[in-house]
């Protein structure tokens, strides 16, 4: 079955700094992938999509670039700051997979002063 | 657009007791919404599948009994912990596809106590 594979948090970084969050996945068919962020005390909030091969998708400063070859989804922010201290999940839907999610573990962000 | 309304936000009960907890899609009609359970530091578990007018899809190893799932409208999906017990206090939340390929509008999920 379908499967997403997030790097394990947390992960701890000072304001401005580079951060990389890894994804990868498997699927049968041809998947569109999500990444989902939750802030603390909060419920899930669609954070980008990209829908085929070599989309990608962005919003925030974040990008996440869809690689079919490497089956990844990497999450990627130039310059994160404490505002972005949030856990972090990836996701795939399939349309033969009556469209529900699957998640990865989640990865929790924490951005220092 | 595409708002779906969960409520409670945060219920507590005694053991024993039943919840109910409601997710309206408001500006959009919602023939399927995935209930999900997340326990503490864990990510999302799909629960179950609801579809309007049918039956639920629920996950292996989920409880029917417990945990019955109703969805008689296109807005409307509810889902029910039946005799709650303190395993079962953890944040439930729903989710509705508007369209596929645009993502999925969450609730704000439900913060479960059982004492």
């Amino acid at each position: 079955g379908d499967s997403v594979t997030q790097m394990e948090g947390p992960v701890t970084l000072s304001e401005e700094a580079f951060l990389t969050i890894n994804c990868t996945y498997t699927a049968t068919g041809y998947p569109s992938l999500f990444w989902y962020v939750q802030y603390p005390g909060e419920g899930l909030q669609l954070l980008l999509k990209a829908t085929k091969a070599d989309d990608k998708g962005s919003n925030k400063g974040f990008e996440a670039t869809y690689r079919k070859e490497t089956t990844s989804f990497h999450l990627e922010k130039g310059s994160v700051q404490v505002s972005d201290s949030a856990v972090y999940f990836c996701a795939l839907s399939e349309r033969n997979a009556g469209n529900m999610l699957t998640f990865g573990g989640g990865t929790r962000l924490m951005v220092k002063p | 657009g595409a708002v779906v309304s969960q409520h409670p936000s945060r219920v507590i009960c005694k053991s024993g007791t039943s919840v109910k907890i409601e997710c309206r899609s408001l500006d959009f009609q919602a023939t399927t919404m995935f209930w999900y359970r997340q326990f503490p530091k864990q990510s999302l578990m799909l629960m179950a599948t609801s579809n309007e007018g049918s039956k639920a899809t629920y996950e292996q190893g989920v409880e029917k009994d417990k945990f019955l799932i109703n969805h008689a409208s296109l807005t409307l999906s509810t889902l029910t912990v039946t005799s709650a017990h303190p395993e079962d206090s953890s944040f439930y939340i729903c989710s509705a596809p508007r369209q596929p390929t645009s993502g999925y509008t969450f609730g704000s999920g439900t913060r479960l106590t059982v004492v």
